[in-house]
This record gives structure tokens, sequence and C-alpha cells, in this order.
């Protein structure tokens, strides 16, 4: 099946800071989603974005379908951008319904 | 609009016991799957239905099914529960292909 790479694991940033986090995968898709997981285990739907880039606030994404790669920037992190980032990918045809997560970012902001 | 809701929102149950979550999508959305994440791990698929049909089924051993009713609405059921079966089970749905997926908060079941 398809493989879903996240960088890096872990981040730790103070208040303010931007970051990049990073997504590969191994094949063609036709979906790309970034998700935000809380504390409370739900999964916030960030972006849907199977190639191009889109902005929303303070966050913004890139995926290029390609080199099969994907970015999400944070700018001017904050307390409440804290926990889980994860990428999910759906390959389409016979996995059509499918998402293929990775293992997700833990992201740690501090005041 | 209210999003995607699932019950119980926790549970506990004995091993061997059988249990059943469920879902309800966003309104109008045809498409419902379900995902279970063990503690530190992506979510993993389960099944994904279509119109009350499934279209999918990930990696997971008989004792799970699900269906999907005429509302669309979505029934997990896991029979001879596990202690591994405990884990945060989530379901998403979407209206077709090629709209992404929205999440529910998910029922956190814990097997003892």
């Amino acid at each position: 099946g398809i493989q879903v790479e996240q960088s890096p694991p872990d981040l730790i940033l103070q208040e303010g800071a931007n970051s990049t986090l990073r997504c590969n995968f191994s094949d063609s898709v036709n979906n790309l989603q970034w998700f935000h997981q809380n504390p409370w285990g739900q999964l916030i739907n960030l972006f849907y974005i199977p190639s191009g880039t889109k902005q929303n606030g303070r966050l913004s994404a890139t995926t290029v379908a390609t080199e099969r790669y994907s970015l999400l920037y944070i700018s001017s992190s904050q307390t409440t951008d804290s926990g889980v980032y994860f990428c999910a990918v759906e390959k389409g045809g016979t996995s059509y319904g499918k998402l293929t997560f990775g293992q997700g970012t833990i992201l740690t902001v501090h005041p | 609009d209210a999003g995607v809701t699932q019950s119980p929102t926790h549970l506990i149950k004995t091993r061997g016991q059988h249990v059943t979550l469920r879902c309800s999508p966003i309104s109008g959305h045809k498409s419902v799957s379900w995902y279970q994440q063990v503690l530190g791990q992506g979510p993993q698929f389960i099944f994904q239905y279509y119109e009350k049909e499934e279209r999918g089924r990930g990696n997971f051993p008989d004792r799970f099914s699900a269906r999907q009713f005429p509302n669309y609405s979505s029934e997990l059921n896991v029979n001879a529960l596990l202690l591994g079966d405990s884990a945060l089970y989530l379901c998403a749905s979407s209206p077709d292909r090629g709209w992404g997926y929205t999440f529910g908060s998910g029922t956190r079941l814990t097997v003892v």
C-alpha cells in the first residue's frame, strides 16, 4: 500500500516562531488532507490540498503532486497550535474512501 | 449545521463483550468511513460505506463489522472484544469523491 512519512516527529517552538511540517508519500494520490488533532482527540480538517497552494490565516499548505510531497507552514505560532498534525492521503481507484495517515508531528508551543 | 456526530463519547467494556458505535454524517453526505486510532499512532482505516454499500475494508478481523442505514448513519460493531481493541474510534463523512473527509470527535473505547 501507499506509504506516508511525516517529519519531524516532534517539534518544540516558542510562541511567535514559524515552522514547516513535511509529508512525503510513495505514490500518486487523488486526495491529500492536513489535520490537527486536539488534546480531546478530534481531528480538525486544516486543508484539502491534492495539489497547489492554499492559505488560511496563519496556516498555509503546498502540495507538489509530481514530486509526492506536501508542506504545512505555521507562522507566528500560538500555544493553541499545540497538538498532533497529521497528513493523510487517498490513492483513489479501488482505494477510494481509504485515507492513509502518516505517524504525525507532535507540535508543542511554549509561551 | 451539525458536524459528524458520534455516540457514545466514552465506553468501558469487558473482554469478550460486544460493542456498537454509532455515527451520523453531515447532512447530505453519503459516504461514511470508520477508523481506529491506538495511542501514539495515526488512524487506521477499518471500513468505508457509500450509498449503503461497503466500498472498502481495511486489515481488520471479521470481529469488526459495520452497516449504513437509509438515512446514511452508520454503526460499527465489534464482537468478542480484546484488550487490544482499546482505542479511539473515529467516523468520517464525505459528500462524494473528491471532496475530502470531515471527522467526528470519536468514541474512546476501553476494554478491561
